[in-house]
């Protein structure tokens, strides 16, 4: 089993909402990431997860709030959105936090719009 | 600080020609280099990658790339296209921070195929 599994596969919500993202993957992978990829762009960092430990926030906004409760999920948790928040969210996963050349496997993503 | 440059934003070759996707890379360590692959709709998918072992790298689907360090380019080419090889390609470099992975992309390159 390769897969990275995300749900829910769209989700449209409004700025005073709150909803959740879900990854989960079940390969033993002990890093967990979310990327944002906005239309015709290439995917960007928001949160690594090691050990289920956040190790790496490049300076997320605090509406986007990440949580890993165990080394399988990962959920990113969403409040007071803006529209230009609205992109593609790709969950990945990756074997050893450590191991730089590894690589990462990713979920198809949820495409999130904010009206 | 690591980054990557695709050149070319668009590729478009005719079946059975060659595919050449241009990379060139910046670090100021031995890089880890990776090519991923994205179809419309779906998450990414890694092609292949390059870790200081050959120079020249083969992966899935039939692609292939060579590290050369003089040049700081590791170009990305198949000697035939296939229909199936339309999609957004993505060059990456690996880079460690705080014992974490973080991949950082380049803007992408996207491939048309024509009949």
């Amino acid at each position: 089993d390769t897969e990275v599994t995300q749900t829910p596969k769209h989700l449209v919500m409004g700025m005073t909402n709150k909803k959740s993202l879900k990854c989960e993957q079940h390969m033993g992978h002990r890093a967990m990431y979310w990327y944002k990829q906005k239309a015709k762009k290439p995917p960007e960092l928001m949160f690594v997860y090691s050990y289920e430990k956040l190790s790496i926030n490049e300076s997320v906004p605090s509406r986007f709030s990440p949580e890993c409760p165990n080394s399988s999920l990962l959920n990113l948790h969403l409040h007071a959105l803006q529209p230009e928040d609205s992109a593609l969210y790709l969950c990945a996963s990756s074997q050893d936090p450590g191991a730089y050349t590894g690589e990462l496997f990713f979920g198809e993503g949820s495409r999130l719009t904010v009206l | 600080a690591q980054s990557v440059t695709q050149l070319g934003s668009h590729v478009s070759v005719s079946e059975g020609a060659l595919v050449l996707l241009r990379c060139n890379y910046s670090s100021s360590v031995p890089p880890y280099l990776f090519w991923y692959v994205q179809y419309p709709n779906k998450g990414l998918q890694l092609l292949l990658k390059y870790t200081s072992a050959a120079t020249l790298v083969k992966g899935i689907n039939g692609f292939e790339a060579e590290f050369k360090k003089s040049e700081t380019s590791f170009h990305l080419t198949k000697p035939s296209a296939h229909m199936s090889d339309a999609a957004e390609y993505f060059c990456a470099v690996s880079a460690a921070r705080r014992g974490a992975q973080k991949l950082v992309f380049g803007q992408g390159t996207r491939l048309t195929i024509n009949p």
